[in-house]
């Protein structure tokens, strides 16, 4: 079964660092595209950032310089690297894998929630 | 970059057709794939309609997709409306650099 698992959100202060992870089962993430969409309470859908299969990366440009995509092809498992996080980064984190060419989102994770407040 | 706008909100009774749209702002709408996701409180999205067109296996065909050149947008349709389609639907398509664009979401209130 294709499936995806984050974790590693929580309560951060506002400044702070914090990185979430992906554990991906039923395929392999070093050959797929991958994203991180988020999704702050109460409001929609934001695309955060992508890497594709040959390591190149991509974010949106209210996390550039700040957050950082990366993946661990033995452990199979996606990574997002917050820094100077901020009160609008709070939000339920997906990790899903994007197919490229036809732009689909399939599957998504449960999301992981990270407040930054003080 | 193109935006996707979409309304706030619909409603609509049970047994009945609701239409919910999707405008791109710039660059055409068939120039690149529209997905639609529901997502219900809690809950992850879930894929109802990809590529336009193309229903999921699971998804009853209840559910349809579609695109207009004229007026730039697609529309995702739910014929014989039953309770459990309440969610809320999001539109989602991507640009040339493969990130992705979401509409804003709709409120389906199925009442």
């Amino acid at each position: 079964e294709v499936q995806l698992v984050e974790s590693g959100g929580g309560l951060i202060q506002p400044g702070g660092s914090l990185r979430l992870s992906c554990a991906a089962s039923g395929f392999t993430v070093s050959s797929n595209y991958m994203s991180w969409v988020r999704q702050a309470p109460g409001k929609g859908l934001e695309w955060v950032s992508v890497i594709y299969s040959g390591g190149s990366t991509y974010y949106a440009d209210s996390v550039k310089g700040r957050f950082t995509i990366s993946r661990d092809n033995s452990k199979n498992t996606l990574y997002l690297q917050m820094n100077s996080l901020r009160a609008e980064d709070t939000a339920v984190y997906y990790c899903a894998r994007y197919v490229a060419g036809l732009g689909r989102f399939d599957p998504w994770g449960q999301g992981t929630l990270v407040t930054v407040s003080s | 970059n193109f935006m996707l706008t979409q309304p706030h909100s619909v409603s609509e009774s049970p047994g009945k057709t609701v239409t919910i749209s999707c405008t791109r702002s710039s660059g055409s709408i068939a120039s690149n794939y529209v997905q639609w996701y529901q997502q219900r409180p809690g809950s992850s999205p879930t894929t109802v309609i990809y590529e336009d067109n193309q229903r999921p296996s699971g998804v009853p065909d209840r559910f349809s997709g579609s695109i207009d050149s004229s007026s730039n947008s697609a529309s995702l349709t739910i014929s014989g409306l039953k309770t459990e389609d309440e969610a809320d639907y999001y539109c989602q398509s991507y640009d040339s650099s493969n990130h992705g664009v979401f509409g804003g979401g709709t409120k389906l209130t199925v009442l």
